[in-house]
């Protein structure tokens, strides 16, 4: 069965600290798709990134960075410089290629909240 | 360009009463899915629609109900309400894909339900 697990539950830091949010995924699938989500207070749900399997390749996007391990089934996502306005909570969530065809389902983990202090 | 609404923002209900929430997709999304969160069991997928037929369906008891309309708009359903019900519902729309799995998901701000 598949499975995302947050370990942090929250997270507290001074701004412009660089902070990494973890995330372990589990499938049996071969083909599968990992997410990340921002949860800001007004609740909806902001897409940051998404990433096949078959790319291990890093990203980076201004101040956000995502190391994708197939060996440790681990996406971690870290915020570099932190602000203020970086504090929400973030999910990880994951898709199994098995789905009907463009079908839509994620799995989320439970969340971390980031709080990044003035 | 108009993002994804739902209505009602918030509701009040009490135990056994049943509850009708709506969801209108971005304008040219055909997928319309539903998602419960709570603090307890965090984000948990409902179903999902595609040209008014479901596709998918999580782990939740019949009680649960949605439909779609031909302009795509959605619709749940909870009948029977319980205090357990009281949650954020997310509806999530998407550009329709024929591969390469799930795609980006846009939410909308959700309806916080009360069960009372």
């Amino acid at each position: 069965a598949q499975k995302v697990t947050q370990a942090q539950t929250e997270i507290s830091v001074v701004e412009k600290e660089d902070v990494t949010l973890d995330c372990v995924y589990e499938t049996r699938d071969t083909t599968y798709y990992l997410f990340w989500y921002k949860q800001p207070p007004s609740g909806e749900l902001v897409f940051l990134i998404r990433r096949n399997s078959f790319d291990e390749q890093n990203e980076i996007s201004g101040r956000y960075s995502w190391n994708f391990q197939k060996s440790t089934s681990s996406f971690n996502f870290t915020i570099t410089a932190s602000q203020v306005v970086d504090s929400a909570v973030y999910f990880c969530a994951l898709s199994e290629g098995s789905l009907i065809q463009g079908a839509q389902k994620l799995v989320f983990g439970q969340g971390t909240r980031l709080t990044i202090n003035p | 360009k108009a993002g994804v609404t739902q209505t009602p923002r918030y509701l009040i209900k009490t135990r056994g009463q049943q509850v009708t929430l709506s969801c209108s997709p971005i304008s040219g999304h055909r997928s319309v899915s539903w998602y419960q969160q709570t603090p307890g069991q965090g984000l948990q997928f409902l179903f999902e629609y595609f040209s008014e037929t479901q596709r998918n369906k999580g782990n939740f008891p019949g009680r649960f109900s949605g439909r779609q309309f031909s302009n795509s708009r959605s619709e749940m359903n909870v009948s029977t309400l319980e205090l357990g019900d009281s949650a954020l519902y997310l509806c999530a729309s998407s550009f329709h894909r024929t591969s390469g799995g799930t795609g980006e998901l846009f939410f909308g701000e959700g309806s916080r339900l009360t069960v009372l």
